[in-house]
């Protein structure tokens, strides 16, 4: 268990419709990343918030959105779905993600399974 | 071109043996992370072992070492004693832009290296 909470663990919805992901970090951690794992793209990095603040942007389409809130959740918001949304959401947390030269590991929740149909 | 390349899309290999899989990546900078993660088929990430670029010595964590070969951007994970819940994808992955301060943070992954262990 790596401490990173997540969810739902499996979201089925259709297309057009809006959904929204939960993810707790590790107890300490101030650092959210949100990846998406499809069949055809891998492992994508979609966006990263620190302490509140968004701090880097992958490849996230504009119909996306995230947040991070005082409580350090984040909650990752998809819309207008399309069937190629269809994904496992990964989120993951870190302790700094600033300027250090550490490992600042990421360590990453169980995923949403989201299916759009 | 491809940051992250893991040439090998499925390993094989007998419980009890060692087993390298391959990663080699590409960079222009001077300091970055290179990391291991393994998901098994009950789909989390799990992380197994980090090796800095900088680091001098190899890692190692338990049955999981990393043969780091900087002059040939290489980054191999050998799991030695393979056991049957080994069997997994494993991703190599990157963290550039350390030594800029920059926000750069995200993690660039490959596309795994699925692992059967045989009993």
């Amino acid at each position: 268990d790596s401490g990173v909470t997540q969810t739902p663990k499996h979201l089925i919805t259709a297309t057009g419709q809006r959904v929204t992901l939960r993810c707790s970090p590790r107890s300490g951690d101030l650092s959210v990343y949100w990846y998406q794992q499809s069949l055809d793209q891998g492992l994508q990095f979609l966006i990263q918030y620190y302490n509140g603040e968004e701090r880097a942007k992958g490849n996230i389409l504009e119909r996306f959105s995230a947040q991070q809130f005082p409580d350090l959740h984040s909650e990752l918001n998809l819309s207008s779905l399309e069937l190629g949304d269809s994904a496992l959401y990964f989120c993951a947390s870190s302790q700094e993600g600033g300027t250090s030269l550490s490992t600042d590991t990421q360590y990453f929740g169980p995923g949403t399974r989201l299916t759009v149909l | 071109a491809q940051k992250i390349t893991q040439t090998q899309p499925g390993m094989f290999v007998q419980e009890k043996e060692a087993v390298t899989l391959d990663c080699t990546y590409d960079t222009s900078d001077q300091s970055y992370g290179l990391f291991w993660y393994k998901q098994p088929s009950s789909g989390e990430m799990i992380f197994l072992i980090y090796q800095g670029s900088y680091d001098e010595q190899n890692a190692t964590e338990g049955r999981y070492s990393l043969n780091f070969q900087k002059a040939r951007k290489s980054a191999n994970l050998v799991i030695s004693a393979s056991q049957l819940g080994d069997s997994a994808m494993y991703f190599c992955a990157m963290r550039e832009g350390l030594s800029s301060g920059g926000s750069n943070y995200k993690l660039t992954f490959g596309k795994g290296t699925l692992l059967t262990v045989n009993p």
